[in-house]
């Protein structure tokens, strides 16, 4: 299994342009998050999916929308990058039944926007 | 005041020592977990506690839910231990999410 992953690993936009982020995984969750991660900050929550057809807005959703049209994958979108989005991004996954939670992250997209 | 607080936010100590890097919250929770981000960026699960205490090899994690503290200890520290470590809670409500501490930086000298 790939477990979760990542397309791309870096990018550099400049400001204003729009890019798509895509997170895959293989283990059939149904529970996927986007992440951002700032230095000093923890991560925070940007939009988080309970499944198939399915979005929510988390912590710091502005500036950013998502599609889960497939279980397996969830996109990330800018619209129109900005500066204040230049940050780490994860993804990950989850399953959850009564006696067991666990997140798998993806190994992270490092953007830049200038 | 963050959700989730960690102390310290860096940690230096010999090869050897015992750590404990500690873990406050101030809701209510369903879970806690306690993730590892290597220096490469990737974020690996140790271990989610909602009592008690869990041991996993040279890592300990406890958890007092009436002082809403948690701690995770290592035992004979190892330079590969060196990682931020990252305390995180599912709170009562809403608990399909994770809400995160800043981590805490640990940084093993031989």
């Amino acid at each position: 299994n790939a477990g979760v992953t990542q397309t791309p690993k870096f990018r550099v936009l400049k400001t204003g342009q729009s890019m798509t982020l895509l997170c895959a995984q293989d283990m059939n969750h149904e529970y996927m998050y986007w992440y951002r991660q700032d230095p000093g900050m923890g991560l925070r929550l940007i939009h988080y999916s309970v499944g198939e057809g399915t979005t929510a807005k988390g912590e710091v959703p502005d500036g950013y929308n998502v599609s889960r049209l497939k279980k397996q994958n969830f996109l990330l979108g800018l619209e129109s990058a900005a500066p204040s989005q230049t940050s780490v991004y994860f993804c990950a996954s989850s399953y959850w039944d009564a006696s067991s939670y666990e997140q798998y992250f993806g190994p992270g997209t490092r953007l830049t926007v200038t | 005041k963050n959700e989730v607080e960690q102390s310290p936010q860096n940690l230096t100590a010999q090869e050897g020592e015992f750590i404990t890097i500690n873990c406050s919250y101030s809701v209510g929770i369903s879970a806690l977990h306690w993730l590892q981000q290597h220096p490469g960026g990737g974020i690996v699960s140790l271990f989610m506690l909602s009592s008690g205490k869990k041991k996993h090899g040279r890592l300990i994690a406890t958890i007092n839910i009436q002082e809403k503290h948690s701690s995770l200890h290592i035992t004979a520290s190892h330079p590969r231990d060196s990682a931020v470590y990252i305390c995180a809670v599912r709170s009562t409500f809403g608990n399909e999410k994770l809400t995160f501490g800043t981590g805490t930086r640990l940084t093993i000298i031989p």
